[in-house]
């Protein structure tokens, strides 16, 4: 069984640095795109960004580029999402989620499964 | 403001039928599929629809998907008190190299 794990929630003051773990298991992690999707008290899903553990290669959403980083680390079977200064508004929960894909004439990207989500609150 | 545009809320009576609308360009449903998740209060959003109408294992067949041009479709027939949930639309966009989601559409049942 596919399954993403993800660490516990978090309370954090402005500019203090956080990382984030999802750990996966069920599944060969190298093969599969993980992506990290923030979700905002009352508002919607909002893509991250997306890591291939194979070669490393990061896609960042613009809104998030230069806010994040995420890495991962082959030999746990864990994607990371990570903070070197916190802000209020990064108050949230964020999920990561395994990215399926298929290329073909019409290529299809869709997230599942999905981790259970870490509570992140910044507040001074 | 959502690349992928959805009505806020939607309503109807149990055993009625809904549909949500999902909008976007020639980057993104126009090139690629859709999917559709759900979330409950409190929980992980779940995958709902995949490849433009694909149901997982375990969806019944109340909830189906289509796609014309650059717009989208979730319908559920046979509306249930226990779909009230939030549904987002989602799909990889070519010209930012990644995937976007529907701002999202509340769904009551009266």
């Amino acid at each position: 069984e596919v399954q993403l794990v993800q660490s516990g929630a978090e309370m954090k003051k402005p500019g203090e640095s956080l990382r984030i773990s999802c750990k996966t298991s069920g599944y060969t992690f190298t093969k599969y795109w993980i992506g990290w999707v923030r979700h905002m008290p009352g508002k919607g899903l909002e893509c991250m960004g997306v890591i291939y553990p194979g070669d490393s290669d990061t896609r960042y959403s613009p809104s998030f580029q230069g806010q994040v980083t995420i890495s991962a680390d082959n030999s746990l079977s864990t994607a990371y999402l990570q903070w070197s200064s916190l802000k209020a508004s990064d108050t949230a929960m964020y999920y990561c989620a395994r990215l399926n894909v298929i290329r073909d004439i019409n290529s299809s990207y869709w997230f599942d499964p999905w981790g259970q989500g870490t509570l992140v609150t910044v507040s001074s | 403001q959502s690349v992928l545009t959805q009505p806020p809320s939607a309503s109807a009576t149990p055993g009625q039928r809904v549909t949500i609308s999902c909008s976007g360009s020639s980057s993104n449903i126009g090139r690629n599929t859709v999917n559709w998740y759900h979330q409950l209060p409190g929980t992980a959003p779940r995958l709902l629809i995949y490849r433009n109408n694909q149901r997982p294992s375990g969806v019944p067949d109340r909830f189906s998907g289509s796609k014309s041009g650059t717009s989208a479709s979730l319908a559920i027939s046979g509306l249930q008190s226990e779909d009230e949930a939030d549904y987002y639309c989602a799909v990889w966009d070519d010209s930012l190299n990644g995937p976007v989601f529907g701002g999202g559409t509340k769904l009551t049942v009266l």
